[in-house]
């Protein structure tokens, strides 16, 4: 079984609408991240958390929201959906000591049309 | 400008050869992390460092830090290879913020 899961793996939405997009994962990492990636742009951070009480806003926040609801569960909610969001999302977990590496989910493609 | 640079964006090759792909930053950096996207989609973490060469199985990663610099190298290339490599950077000491390069697309061509 995959470390890190994300659900819906595809999504078609309309403008205006609420969405979740949600991350769980088995790793036992604190640390829990959700980025977007575009075409011709690199993976940009969105949110971040480093435990269940800490939520930090990443560099493209505007329009997103998250909740830590446990240490293995983080989402991603679109409060209003509009077309620009249409990208492939990306949840990750790091550890909290000195390894620094990232594990991804298989990602989420969502379309708002 | 993107503080992680790759080069280059697009790179094909026939199965057999030598692939190297560069990565260059504009800030001091803590670690460098080389991922691996597949076609569909999902992205896997190749290496972490943070100073001279590690290797796995044909693929190598180099790092110079004087110089802002690190290589991805793929000995035999193999089209299983294809997929998009992307170099991203813990900067300014951070150990949780990556800076994402754009990648660069790589097909091995049987």
């Amino acid at each position: 079984d995959a470390d890190v899961t994300q659900t819906p793996r595809n999504r078609i939405t309309k403008t205006g609408k609420r969405i979740m997009l949600e991350c769980s994962q088995t790793k036992g990492h604190d640390r829990m991240y959700w980025y977007r990636q575009d075409p011709g742009l690199g993976l940009r951070l969105i949110y971040y958390s480093f435990d269940v009480k800490d939520i930090n806003k990443g560099e493209i926040s505007d329009g997103y929201s998250v909740s830590r609801q446990a240490q293995a569960k983080f989402s991603l909610s679109l409060e209003s959906a509009i077309p620009n969001q249409t990208a492939l999302y990306f949840c990750a977990t790091s550890d909290l000591g000195t390894e620094k590496t990232q594990y991804f989910g298989p990602g989420t493609r969502l379309l708002v049309l | 400008k993107n503080e992680v640079e790759q080069s280059p964006q697009n790179l094909t090759a026939q199965e057999g050869e030598f692939i190297t792909i560069n990565c260059s930053y504009s800030v001091g950096i803590s670690a460098l992390h080389w991922l691996q996207q597949h076609p569909g989609g999902g992205i896997v973490s190749l290496f972490m460092l943070s100073s001279g060469k590690k290797k796995h199985g044909r693929l190598i990663a180099t790092i110079n830090i004087q110089e802002k610099h690190s290589s991805l190298h793929i000995t035999a290339s193999h089209p299983r290879d294809s997929a998009v490599y992307i170099c991203a950077a813990y900067s300014g000491g951070s150990n949780y913020k990556l800076t994402f390069g754009k990648g660069t697309l790589l097909t091995v061509n049987p």
